[in-house]
C-alpha cells in the first residue's frame, strides 16, 4: 500500500517560516492534502488539492506538490500554529485507498 | 452549520463488540461519502473505512478488515461502525469524517474506544 513520510518534528521561531515535508512515491501525481490537529482537539482542513485552502484559514498557510515530495509551508508562524499536521492521499487505484503520513509536531520556539 | 456527533464508544473486553454511530446534520447527508478515521492514544491518525453515499462501494483497512462493518442510513442521517473481535490495539478516538474528492472535509469531535481486561 501506499506510504507517506514525514518528518516528526520541526521546529521554528515566530515570524519565521516553517516548512513541513510529505514524501512519497510520485507523490506529485496525486492529489496531497494537509490537516492540523491540536492536543484534544478533531483534526482541521487547512489546505486541500496540493495548494487550495478552505474557507477561513489564513494566506499564511500554502502548499506545493512535485515529485516525490509536497510540502506545506506556513509563512510568519505565530504561537497558535503549534500542533500536529498531517498529509494525506486518496489511493484510488487501492482497495484500502486512505492514507495519512505519520504526522510532524511544529513547534513554536 | 456542517455538524457530525459521534456516540457508543466505551470500555470494552477484548474480543468484545461495540458499536459507533455518528449523526449528521446541517447539510444533505445522503449526497456525501463518509469515512472513519481513528487515533490510538499519542500516535498519528489513521484511516478505518469508507462508504459510498449510496452504500454501493466500501473499503477498510487491512487492520479492521474481517472485524469492522461500516454502514449508514440515509433516512436517519447516520453513520454506523460495528466492530468486533475487538483487540487492545484498536484503543483509540475514532472520528467519522465527511469526504469530498478525496480528502476529509468536516469531522467530528470523536469517542473513545478502549478495549482492556
Amino acid at each position: 500500500s501506499y506510504v507517506l513520510t514525514q518528518p516528526p518534528s520541526v521546529s521554528v521561531a515566530p515570524g519565521q517560516t516553517a516548512r513541513i515535508t510529505c514524501g512519497g512515491n510520485n507523490v506529485g501525481s496525486k492529489s496531497v492534502h494537509w490537516y492540523q490537529q491540536k492536543p484534544g482537539q478533531a483534526p482541521v482542513l487547512v489546505v486541500y488539492d496540493d495548494s487550495d485552502r478552505p474557507s477561513g484559514i489564513p494566506e499564511r498557510f500554502s502548499g506545493s506538490n512535485s515529485g516525490n515530495t509536497a510540502t506545506l509551508t506556513i509563512s510568519r508562524v505565530e504561537a497558535g500554529d503549534e500542533a500536529d499536521y498531517y498529509c494525506q492521499v486518496w489511493d484510488s487505484s487501492s482497495d484500502h485507498p486512505g492514507v495519512f503520513g505519520g504526522g510532524t509536531k511544529l513547534t513554536v520556539l | 452549520e456542517v455538524q457530525l456527533v459521534e456516540s457508543g464508544g466505551g470500555l470494552v473486553q477484548p474480543g468484545g463488540s461495540l458499536r459507533l454511530s455518528c449523526a449528521a446534520s446541517g447539510f444533505t447527508f445522503s449526497s456525501y461519502n463518509m469515512n472513519w478515521v481513528r487515533q490510538a492514544p499519542g500516535k498519528g491518525l489513521e484511516w478505518v473505512s469508507y462508504i459510498r453515499s449510496s452504500s454501493s462501494t466500501i473499503y477498510y483497512a487491512d487492520s479492521v478488515k474481517g472485524r469492522f462493518t461500516i454502514s449508514r442510513d440515509n433516512a436517519k442521517n447516520s453513520l454506523y461502525l460495528q466492530m468486533n473481535s475487538l483487540r487492545a490495539e484498536d484503543t483509540a478516538v475514532y472520528y467519522c469524517a465527511r469526504a469530498y474528492s478525496g480528502y476529509f472535509q468536516h469531522w467530528g469531535q470523536g469517542t473513545l474506544v478502549t478495549v482492556s481486561s
